[in-house]
């Protein structure tokens, strides 16, 4: 199975400041036949099922606000919220779909400081 | 619009079975793989099982080998995860999931509210 970790556990923002989530994969996750990376990234709120933000690690799911952004390829990973909103305190999970099973990082909290 | 709505949740006591249900419309169910997708109180997202279009195919977290089946029908727009021999440890929301592209490999976007299933004696 592939092993997702993610880093930091958790972070504090200041609201307007950029918050940065890493995620590293065991294995690559980018197929060579057709050169996407097979990772997205949720956003989970207390109480509700997560979110899908990002997948192909950089395209923004539809609805999805321009201060997300993903990037990396093969092993790591970066979601990115150029600037901090208070609707954006959450639990924020990579995960790749490369492989069954399909497996996802312990997630990153994301707090306002 | 998509709508992903789970039930069969509840108290069990170790050893004993459950089966899940989710009921599924907004989309054509018969047209994509479906997931669920499991997570303990307080923990991450654990991927349990998905079934292809027809049925013909299941895979599992091989954790869960031997004591969940995952199962679909069609004509009800239903998917269903049967449960036997649970322990302590099933304890978890149980996400219906529906996945983004009708592919094996797919993101998972559009997810159920979930149902609890409480393994305790």
């Amino acid at each position: 199975d592939i092993v997702m970790t993610q880093s930091p556990d958790s972070l504090a923002v200041s609201l307007g400041e950029r918050a940065t989530i890493n995620c590293k994969s065991s294995r690559s996750v980018l197929y060579s036949s057709n050169n996407k990376n097979y990772l997205a990234w949720y956003k989970q709120k207390p109480g509700q099922p997560p979110r899908l933000l990002i997948y192909w690690a950089s395209t923004r799911e539809s609805g999805v606000p321009d201060r997300f952004s993903g990037s990396g390829s093969g092993t790591d990973f970066t979601l990115t919220i150029s600037s901090l909103q208070a609707e954006d305190v959450a639990v924020y999970y990579c995960q790749q779909y490369y492989s069954t099973p399909q497996t996802f990082g312990p997630g990153t909290k994301v707090d306002i400081k | 619009e998509v709508q992903l709505v789970e039930s069969g949740g509840g108290l069990v006591q170790p050893g004993g079975s459950l089966r899940l249900s989710c009921a599924a419309s907004g989309f054509t169910f018969s047209s994509y793989w479906m997931t669920w997708v499991r997570q303990a109180p307080g923990k991450g997202l654990e991927w349990v099982a998905n079934i292809n279009q027809d049925g013909s195919e299941e895979d599992y977290v091989d954790s869960l080998k031997g004591r969940f089946t995952i199962s679909r029908d069609n004509a009800k727009s239903s998917l269903y995860l049967q449960m036997n021999s649970l322990r302590v440890e099933d304890t978890a929301v149980y996400y219906c999931v529906c996945p983004l592209f009708y592919q094996f490999l797919s993101p998972l976007n559009n997810w159920g509210q979930g149902t609890l299933v409480t393994v305790s004696s």
